[in-house]
């Protein structure tokens, strides 16, 4: 079964720096999800990539797929407080349309 | 307002008496999920429906069943709740995976103790 691997599985920043989360498959992505959650809370969407070399951006998050689609990175810009949170990579690995989630990076920015 | 709605949000209840979490959405969305999340864990898919009347397993099914007799609704059922399914529950809806710029709906989750 498909595995997805998040590193770093926390981070701590201080707010205005950059920084990048990234998320590995064991296997080729058919499609992969970005998600945000506050501890205990629903599911915020971030954004969805299907093609391999494909990158999308939403504020001062963007997130790419690289052309093997096996890996994509999530990177967020000038952190700020607000950008807190667990950030979670979901995948469909193949025709049998499971979706498989990485365990998660929480993110902490510092004022 | 598009959404996906689960009922009840918290609930303690004891080993062995049978409760099911209701999931509803109207959006019209053919693929409805259910999820688990627990410490450590992450997020794991429990069940899976494409449509009405087809169902298939996700990563962790035993002691689950669900049934999707309608294409809005997508119950989760625990015939006989044991303390390890103790956990956070999400309900999540697409109108369909493949091809699509699609989010996945999520509900806002169901928290369930078991005693």
């Amino acid at each position: 079964s498909q595995e997805l691997e998040q590193s770093p599985q926390s981070l701590i920043v201080q707010e205005g720096k950059n920084l990048t989360i990234n998320c590995t498959s064991s296997k080729t992505l058919y499609g992969l999800y970005w998600y945000k959650q506050k501890y205990g809370e629903g599911l915020i969407f971030l954004m969805m990539l299907q093609k391999g070399g494909e990158e999308k951006s939403h504020e001062k998050i963007t997130a790419k797929l690289d052309e093997k689609k096996q890996q994509s990175s999530l990177h967020i810009t000038a952190s700020q407080p607000s950008h807190a949170g667990i950030y979670l990579c979901g995948a469909i690995g193949g025709s049998n349309y499971k979706l498989t989630f990485g365990k998660g990076t929480l993110l902490t920015v510092n004022p | 307002e598009a959404q996906v709605t689960q009922n009840p949000r918290y609930l303690i209840t004891v080993t062995g008496k049978k409760l099911t979490v209701t999931c509803s959405q109207n959006m019209n969305h053919e693929y409805m999920s259910w999820y688990r999340q627990d410490p450590g864990l992450g997020l794991r898919q429990i069940y899976y429906s494409m449509n009405v009347e087809v169902t298939d397993k996700g990563d962790v099914p035993e002691g689950y069943k669900v049934s999707r007799k309608e294409k809005r609704n997508f119950p989760l059922i625990l015939e006989s709740p044991s303390p390890n399914q103790t956990s956070l529950y999400f309900c999540a809806s697409s109108p369909f995976l493949w091809g699509t710029d699609g989010e996945l709906f999520f509900g806002e989750g169901s928290r369930l103790t078991v005693l």
